[in-house]
């Protein structure tokens, strides 16, 4: 069983559309988040979700947003793509916040923006 | 604010050779430090933390001590294999401010037969 899935895998779309990404766990975690890794695959956090509340938006353009219907999901729909916006995608999930709580990451999402 | 620095890649050994991939950050408060691992074309995958200093983290012979005097954080091991071929990022998790997980810029193990 996959513990942190992610849907597609790969996502290839011209510039101007409109794209979700979808995360789903069922590892009964209470936490989501997303992040993206550039070219350079240097990872950095966008948004965490505890109980599908949003705690955490890390200056991400407001083209961005996180939905998360119940708390084993959180997708991401992304409008008016850019080329800057190509990178992976991956979503993780925890059990709840702390200092000793281990993060779970999903396979990632390749955007390809054309 | 909160930081991880990694020595730049790649790392490139030959297989039984021995491993040090340096790490260091800068944190207000007292952060857990992790080190994560992403072969190719997967996600990450937790490979070990420490919670307080002097605290060692080990697993697949990897090992690495939260050294709070040297806020360093130094991955190690014996004898690589092939198999251990992947991306190393090393993170930490502050509970000051915003509560996330601070990643490194991942440094590259190429080990070669």
């Amino acid at each position: 069983d996959t513990a942190v899935s992610q849907t597609p895998k790969y996502l290839v779309t011209q510039m101007g559309n409109d794209k979700s990404i979808k995360c789903e766990q069922n590892l009964g975690h209470d936490t989501m988040y997303w992040y993206k890794q550039d070219s350079k695959k240097f990872l950095k956090i966008m948004f965490s979700y505890n109980n599908k509340e949003l705690i955490i938006n890390e200056t991400v353009p407001n083209r961005f947003s996180p939905k998360s219907p119940d708390k084993a999901h959180l997708n991401l729909h992304i409008n008016s793509l850019e080329l800057g916006d190509s990178a992976v995608y991956f979503c993780a999930s925890s059990q709840a916040q702390g200092l000793a709580v281990d993060q779970f990451f999903g396979p990632g999402t390749r955007l390809t923006v054309l | 604010g909160n930081s991880v620095t990694q020595m730049e890649g790649p790392v490139t050994l030959s297989e039984e050779a021995f491993l040090t991939i340096n790490c260091t950050y800068t944190a207000t408060g007292y952060p857990s430090l992790f080190w994560y691992v992403q072969y190719p074309g997967e996600g990450l995958q937790l490979l070990l933390k420490a919670t307080k200093a002097d605290d060692k983290g080990s697993n697949k012979g990897f090992e690495a001590t939260y050294r709070k005097e040297t806020t360093s954080f130094h991955l190690e091991k014996g004898s690589v294999q092939v198999s251990d071929s992947a991306v190393y990022f090393c993170a930490l998790f502050t509970n000051t401010g915003f509560q996330k997980l601070v990643f490194g810029t991942g440094t590259r193990l190429l080990v070669s037969p």
